[in-house]
């Protein structure tokens, strides 16, 4: 597609219980970025994907975060036994492979709220 | 340490007057820059970018930003401001190499009066 689709729009989980959120990156791209947005402002950036190949995690929480990128899926950012403090935004973003200066195309988010 | 300051929170402009919202960022290597503005439950929306070349950018909806290196800044302006400008501006840096995330100011929330 033309456009970087999130899904769901809003996700509420209680506490403790698992939360996983679905990017389809614009056709053709070969970068996908995660990124958190807590409260309004700062983005946190998570990870990032060459194709399905993982290609920076240095954001990414050490414990109960996982991503994935797999051939003819959408990708996907998972969060074990959620905690208050994952309550954000979570962006994700698309850019192509060839050219250095080619700009991140954002989706419109997921807003995970726990509960 | 990378980053990227915008140091006013909020801005209130009226409607017809211009506008400059300011960026100014600290990167080791040479930066790539752009503007992104996000409405009310929406995504991030590209407003222009500078790469090389003249510094002076224009981008979508009539918005300029001039790199200045010396300042290390990146500053946004609009002639003339709409209702409809009314939105959250942040400001990013990234580096030369695909693939590599950016990073963020904390954002200017722009309001318009009439």
């Amino acid at each position: 597609g033309e456009e970087v689709a999130q899904t769901p729009k809003h996700l509420v989980r209680g506490e403790g219980q698992k939360a996983k959120l679905y990017c389809a990156p614009i056709k053709g791209h070969s970068y996908v970025f995660w990124y958190q947005q807590v409260l309004k402002n700062e983005f946190k950036f998570l990870i990032s994907f060459q194709n399905e190949n993982v290609f920076d995690e240095t954001g990414m929480p050490k414990e109960r975060f996982s991503a994935k990128c797999l051939p003819n899926s959408p990708c996907s950012l998972e969060i074990q036994a959620t905690k208050l403090e994952d309550s954000a935004v979570y962006f994700c973003a698309s850019s192509p492979q060839v050219g250095a200066n080619q700009p991140q195309h954002f989706g419109d988010g997921t807003r995970l709220s726990i509960l | 340490a990378q980053s990227v300051t915008q140091p006013d929170i909020h801005i209130t402009v009226s409607e017809g007057a211009s506008l400059e919202l300011r960026c100014n960022y600290s990167y080791g290597a040479t930066p790539y820059l752009f503007w992104y503005v996000q409405s009310p439950g929406q995504g991030l929306q590209l407003l222009l970018k500078y790469f090389s070349g003249d510094t002076l950018v224009q981008g979508i909806k009539g918005f300029e930003a001039e790199f200045k290196r010396s300042q290390s800044s990146f500053n946004l302006r609009k002639p003339s401001v709409h209702w409809s400008d009314a939105a959250e501006y942040f400001c990013a840096v990234g580096a030369s190499q695909a693939g590599t995330a950016l990073i963020f100011g904390k954002g200017t929330t722009l309001s318009v009066s009439s």
